[in-house]
């Protein structure tokens, strides 16, 4: 089973970019899917898209608009970029492996916060 | 899109049969994956394709799926089972996954 680590700023202003890395031991990004996946306090889980086959992507449509999520092969890494976030967006975000279909492996999860 | 629904909350004692359920229109013809929550931990998959479990997730967790309704069956709840319960399905009509709000279980 693959293991996987979230990194990045737990604090982010309003209008700029969400910036997260998932590092991956165990497994290569190269198979599977790599999902994003948030958390709003209190809330369910929402998809925010995933990366599968070295590159291809697939958003949630709710998203897309404000939404990357990239591939580095040469370090066994992904990303998630979301651009003019707002409060709203704070959230505990995951990054997960798995199917095109589900997620059976889960980071521990990474709380990022929207304030000025 | 899709929605998924679920109760907020189920309450059942230890030993107990704890069922927890999904709903969604026309549910039974798409595959069902069930995750545990525990608080402050990630999801762990405890179902996926409607019925089976993934290894090392024990047997006492079951589910169905019918209609309009999947359920998440856990028989001879235990304290530590206490959790919150997310159903999801693929939506290929929006082609995205679709969580249910979730449900807490909890043991008294």
């Amino acid at each position: 089973q693959v293991h996987l680590q979230e990194s990045g700023p737990g604090l982010v202003k309003p209008s700029e970019t969400l910036s997260l890395t998932c590092t991956v031991s165990g497994g290569s990004v190269s198979s599977y899917y790599w999902s994003w996946i948030r958390q709003s306090p209190g809330k369910g889980l929402e998809w925010i898209g995933y990366t599968y086959h070295g590159g291809n992507t697939n958003y949630n449509p709710s998203l897309e608009s404000r939404v990357t999520v990239s591939v580095d092969t040469s370090m066994n890494q992904f990303s998630l970029k979301m651009t003019s976030v707002t409060p709203a967006d704070t959230a505990v975000y995951y990054c997960a492996a798995g199917t095109s279909l589900l997620f059976d492996s889960w980071g521990q999860g990474t709380l990022v916060t929207v304030s000025s | 899109s899709y929605v998924l629904t679920q109760p907020p909350s189920v309450s059942v004692a230890p030993g107990q049969t704890a069922r927890v359920t999904c709903g969604g229109n026309n549910i039974g013809s798409r595959s069902v994956h069930w995750y545990q929550q525990k608080p402050g931990q990630a999801p762990v998959l405890v179902v996926y394709d409607d019925t089976n479990r993934p290894s090392g997730i024990p047997e006492r967790f079951s589910a169905s799926n019918s209609g309009n309704t999947a359920t998440l069956t856990i028989s001879g709840v235990e304290a530590g089972d206490e959790a919150d319960y997310h159903c999801q399905v693929w939506d290929s009509s929006s082609d995205q996954a679709v969580f249910g709000g979730g449900t807490k279980l909890t043991v008294l």
